[in-house]
């Protein structure tokens, strides 16, 4: 199975501030990697597909990178709304896999 | 709109068995793959097991594969979870969802667009 790592684990920052999450395959998994942000008590949301690839209706500062085995996601000016757990996840095979997660509080 | 709709949640105690629904609209149903996924309070998500547009083909968790069945009835839009042997691990909130992408044969496309609610099943004596 792919593991999947990301870091950190959480972090804090204040609304306008740049934000970079990686994310780490245990082996190559090409571009079949997803971003995903959630929020206490609901479904997470789509934010970025096939590594960098932004979903319909996502803010535009949120962007992803990536391929092979690294990846990150970047919030490019954080807003109050962005706080939340963002979790990366491999399409790449089944058992798909997704990160640990990482938690964005405020500072 | 499309909206996924899960239900059959509840308590049970370690050994028993449970089904969950998922009700979907908004789409053409049998042309995705659909999933579950399921999150432990206060933990992380879990890809439990996924199938195709068609059905014929399925895909499960080592942590579950042997006790749960993914089935899906296109002709009432509706995916299943069937969960057997359940145990104090199980005890999660489960989202079923749709695949961003409709899948050409067997393709699954892995990216999750659409989640529903989510059910929650407890597993404790």
């Amino acid at each position: 199975d792919i593991q999947m790592t990301q870091s950190p684990s959480s972090l804090s920052a204040s609304v306008g501030d740049r934000v970079t999450i990686t994310c780490r395959a245990s082996q190559s998994i090409n571009i079949y990697l997803s971003w995903y942000q959630q929020k206490p008590g609901k479904a997470p949301k789509l934010l970025i597909y096939a590594a960098s690839s932004l979903q319909s209706g996502v803010p535009s500062r949120f962007s992803g990178s990536g391929s092979g085995t690294d990846f990150t996601l970047t919030i490019s000016s954080l807003q109050p709304e962005d706080f939340a757990t963002y979790y990366c996840q491999q399409g790449y095979s089944t058992p798909f896999t997704f990160g640990p997660g990482t938690k964005v509080d405020i500072k | 709109e499309v909206q996924l709709l899960e239900s059959g949640g509840g308590f049970v105690q370690p050994g028993g068995s449970l089904r969950l629904s998922c009700a979907a609209s908004g789409f053409t149903f049998s042309s995705y793959a659909m999933s579950w996924v399921r999150q432990a309070p206060g933990k992380g998500l879990e890809w439990v097991s996924a199938i195709i547009g068609s059905g014929g083909s399925t895909h499960y968790a080592d942590s579950v594969k042997g006790r749960f069945t993914i089935s899906r009835d296109n002709s009432k839009n509706t995916l299943y979870l069937q969960m057997n042997s359940l145990r104090a691990e199980d005890t999660a909130v489960y989202y079923c969802a749709k695949d961003l992408k409709p899948g050409d044969g067997d393709v699954i496309w892995g990216y999750f667009q659409h989640w529903g609610q989510g059910a929650l099943v407890t597993v404790s004596s």
